[in-house]
């Protein structure tokens, strides 16, 4: 059972252009959802992440869309950058007061490239 | 240095062997995970500790799996009998307060190839 699902797979986007990744998940106890940016060889490196009590969260050309009720979220890459093609996920993290342990479930990834 | 580090970053063992993955975390950072990315897909959860306590080790696939973190700071993963099916990039990540801050800072994994 696939507890967080990302889609698509991969994404081509001119340099410039918006980059839109979207993830979708099943368990209402999430409550921490952050994204990481993967390159060839690297770990994952924490981009921006966001909390249900919040609908947005802006960072610099990375922006979170959260829809709680839809129980979806969303990144979205303004101006595309070469240098950001890397693969993303989007992960997903129980609450500790529900009896989570702080573990993190994540998407399957999107592979980005951004083309000069 | 200032992030998680982990040792080997390459590991190849023939079936059969033990192997022991290394995690230094950032200093003082509470809370310790281990994940296991296969080739092409998103890290999967092992294991995970607050100090020296294992509080969760719901993702381990079978007893071959063993981790440890005696002193609350490094901690090693160790697979017995490797199989074919262990292949894959070994993350550990550690985050700094536990049931406070979720923010897990990743090491740049070991990757294990069992031929």
């Amino acid at each position: 059972q696939q507890q967080v699902k990302q889609s698509p797979q991969s994404l081509i986007v001119q340099k410039g252009g918006i980059s839109i990744i979207n993830c979708a998940y099943e368990n209402t106890a999430f409550d921490y959802f952050p994204w990481y940016q993967q390159f060839p060889g690297k770990g994952p490196a924490l981009l921006i992440a966001i909390r249900p009590d919040v609908s947005e969260k802006k960072e610099g050309r990375f922006t979170i869309s959260f829809n709680k009720s839809a129980k979806q979220f969303s990144l979205h890459i303004m101006d595309s950058q070469p240098g950001d093609s890397a693969t993303y996920f989007c992960a997903a993290s129980p609450s500790v007061t529900q009896g989570g342990s702080e573990k993190l479930v994540f998407g399957k990834g999107t592979k980005l490239t951004v083309n000069p | 240095g200032a992030g998680v580090s982990q040792s080997p970053r390459y590991k190849v063992a023939k079936r059969g062997q033990d192997v022991a993955l290394r995690c230094d975390p950032i200093s003082g950072h509470v809370s310790l995970f281990w994940y296991q990315q296969a080739l092409g897909q998103g890290p999967e959860f092992l294991t995970y500790f607050q100090n020296e306590a294992q509080l969760d080790k719901s993702g381990l696939p079978s007893d071959r799996f063993f981790a440890e973190r005696p002193e609350g700071s490094v901690s090693t993963l160790k697979i017995q009998r490797t199989q074919q099916e262990d292949s894959a990039v070994y993350l550990c990540a550690s985050s700094l307060e536990s049931g406070i801050s979720y923010e897990q800072y990743f090491g740049p994994g070991t990757r294990l190839t069992v031929t």
